[in-house]
């Protein structure tokens, strides 16, 4: 069965430190997305993407935050200036066409 | 901001037991997913439903979304231990618009 595939599955990163979140989306698979789920607490939208831009995000996704899809088969989260409120499990997603998301295994991030 | 309320937020019960978690919001959702999430891993799609009124069976697993498309429910027949992990309840306003999820219910099936 097709799978959304993410790297790495765990990170470790000192505070301060730029951070490339590797994603995998299936092939035919049109939307895609990035979601967070701090330890304990419950999983959160961060942006979507489709047809090579984003078309939403949320209030977490600012300006140490972006997505790339720099080779039509990878969907990247970069965190610019990594903080210690960022260590979470971070879930990429993609979809088809109806609002039914496949989701990866995840990345953990852990910010020290 | 849409809200789900995912109730009860801890279950234990033991293998052989029935058992029902709820997924309330105020905000009408054009659909409402169940997922499912094992230690380590992300969310596993269980089911969507779509039209108000609406009963969905898998296997154990019925669910049923609210006639005002504001709340659901996941009620499970004859638990078993393999049942045991956290259900999630995600929902979209629209078809396009991204899925918000509930905090889950954290199920343990006892031997």
């Amino acid at each position: 069965e097709p799978e959304v595939t993410q790297t790495p599955s765990h990170q470790v990163t000192q505070m301060g430190q730029e951070v490339i979140l590797r994603c995998v989306p299936i092939s035919n698979h049109l939307y895609f997305y990035w979601y967070r789920q701090i330890l304990g607490q419950k999983v959160e939208f961060l942006v979507s993407f489709y047809n090579n831009e984003i078309s939403e995000k949320s209030e977490i996704f600012d300006d140490q935050f972006s997505v790339e899809r720099p080779d039509g088969s990878n969907f990247t989260l970069k965190i610019r200036s990594t903080k210690l409120e960022d260590s979470a499990m971070y879930f990429c997603a993609s979809r088809i066409g109806a609002n039914v998301l496949t989701f990866g295994a995840g990345s953990r991030l852990t910010v020290l | 901001t849409q809200l789900l309320e995912q109730s009860p937020q801890f279950l234990s019960i033991q293998e052989g037991e029935n058992l029902t978690v709820y997924c309330n919001s105020s905000s009408v959702f054009s659909s409402l997913q169940w997922y499912r999430q094992e230690p380590g891993e992300g969310p596993v799609l269980l089911v969507t439903v779509v039209t108000g009124g609406e009963v969905k069976k898998l296997k154990r697993l019925t669910f049923q979304f609210g006639d005002a498309r504001k709340d659901s429910s996941l009620h499970i027949t004859a638990a078993q231990p393999g049942d045991t992990g956290l259900y999630l309840c995600a929902g979209a306003e629209t078809g396009n618009t991204p899925l918000v999820f509930g905090k889950g219910t954290r199920l343990s099936v006892i031997a």
